[in-house]
């Protein structure tokens, strides 16, 4: 099945200890993305990478590192989590170029005390 | 001014009626437009792709796009209590793989 896997699904963590919420397509996209969704903010991109080795930050990449070392993989760092990052966090891929349009992983909603 | 603009609602429809859903944008230079549906506690599901002026039809949807008016919309005919969701509408800004969401119209369709 065609899909976009997050993991993990819930995560309650402490303020200042480093995470990674992994990221993986078996769709052979070459673009991928971060998304995190507020309410009353909407979805707000973290970063994105065009292909391989090739990343670039989106509107929110503060506190937030990614990494493109394999094209299936997308993995978001969170080096020193805070509150203001709970959030629900989705990962997102599509086909390059204009027309295809992201599909989404099922979500990971993250809390930071 | 946000970069894509929504009406939060939420908008009531009755069943079978056409629900209306508006959208605008202000990078000039966009070029692609989407709409995501999203069902409360799930993730966007894309439902339509538009890149050029006027009408693309898919099934009981319809997108429009006037960028002149930096304008997308989307009808949908003979509304079903299953269209009840919140619509994101989405554009790409320089890059085709950086795309700006909207906050999204809740909609709800009434029996």
């Amino acid at each position: 099945e065609a899909q976009v896997t997050q993991n993990p699904r819930y995560l309650i963590t402490v303020t200042g200890k480093k995470l990674t919420v992994t990221c993986s397509q078996n769709m052979n996209h070459e673009y991928m993305s971060w998304y995190r969704q507020d309410p009353g903010l909407g979805l707000r991109q973290i970063y994105y990478s065009m292909n391989v080795e090739v990343t670039d930050k989106g509107d929110v990449p503060e506190g937030y590192k990614v990494s493109r070392k394999e094209k299936r993989n997308f993995p978001l760092i969170l080096e020193s989590p805070s509150p203001n990052q709970t959030s629900l966090y989705f990962c997102a891929s599509s086909f390059a170029g204009s027309g295809y349009g992201y599909t989404f992983g099922s979500g990971t909603r993250l809390t930071v005390v | 001014q946000k970069e894509v603009e929504q009406n939060s609602g939420p908008l009531s429809v009755p069943e079978g009626a056409i629900a209306s859903l508006n959208c605008t944008y202000s990078d000039r230079g966009s070029q692609s437009f989407f709409w995501y549906r999203q069902y409360s506690g799930k993730s966007p599901e894309l439902i339509m792709f538009i890149y050029s002026n006027g009408d693309k039809e898919d099934g009981r949807f319809t997108a429009q796009l006037n960028k002149a008016s930096q304008y997308v919309s989307l009808l949908i005919r003979d509304s079903q209590p299953s269209d009840s969701a919140t619509y994101l509408c989405a554009v790409n800004k320089g890059s085709a793989s950086k795309i700006i969401f909207g906050s999204g119209t809740r909609l709800s369709i009434r029996p």
